[in-house]
């Protein structure tokens, strides 16, 4: 069964470093997300993707935050300069067509000391 | 503000039993609701989709209800199993805007089915 993939299973950055996570979505879905979940609490919109821009991003997405679909199959997350609050687990989503349920990756768990 | 609610306490139930996990939704006309299996330290993985003008689907062992007059989803797992022990979570997307719909989570309910 197709799989959305995730780059790096963990990673752990200094406060005010700039990271990157990296995405594989499936290859012929069009509909792309990033979604963060802080450690025990729920799964939180960050930002969807659909015909080379961004549709739609929630309030935590600020101007510190960025994607890009460079090349036609990543898709990719950056953060300028992390906080200690950016510390969540971070899934990347994407589906084909509207109404359809979502294909999550296994996430990127960002730690920011 | 939009409220998903889901149970907060954790659901234990007996192998073989049916379980049935409660969603419940404030100041939100959702076009349709979903619901996903989460393990712990993985992502939401799809496990049915419900539409406004639906009452009921169902899956396998699977079956949502839907009333958007009560703004109440029902998600039952029938003949439950060791292996259905997860955190099952509703999300629910609004209207048709084109492009993406995101997708609004509630905080999900923990189901531990024991032998």
């Amino acid at each position: 069964e197709p799989e959305v993939t995730q780059t790096p299973s963990h990673q752990v950055t200094q406060m005010g470093q700039e990271v990157i996570l990296r995405c594989v979505p499936i290859s012929n879905h069009l509909y792309f997300y990033w979604y963060r979940q802080i450690l025990g609490q729920k799964v939180e919109f960050l930002v969807s993707f659909y015909n080379n821009e961004i549709s739609e991003k929630s309030e935590i997405f600020d101007d510190q935050f960025s994607v890009e679909r460079p090349d036609g199959s990543n898709f990719t997350l950056k953060i300028r300069s992390t906080k200690l609050e950016d510390s969540a687990m971070y899934f990347c989503a994407s589906k084909t067509v509207l109404n359809y349920g979502y294909t999550f990756g296994s996430g990127t768990r960002l730690t920011v000391v | 503000s939009q409220k998903i609610e889901q149970n907060s306490e954790a659901l234990n139930i007996q192998e073989g039993k049916t379980a049935t996990l409660t969603c419940n939704y404030t100041n939100y006309s959702p076009a349709y609701l979903q619901w996903y299996r989460q393990d712990p330290g993985r992502g939401p993985v799809f496990l049915l989709l419900i539409r406004e003008n639906e009452k009921e689907k169902r899956k396998e062992r699977l079956k949502v209800t839907f009333d958007t007059t009560l703004k109440q989803s029902l998600f039952h797992i029938t003949a439950s199993q060791p292996a259905d022990s997860a955190t099952y979570l509703c999300a629910l997307a609004g209207g048709l805007t084109g492009g993406g719909n995101k997708l609004t989570f509630g905080t999900g309910t923990q189901l531990k089915v024991e032998l």
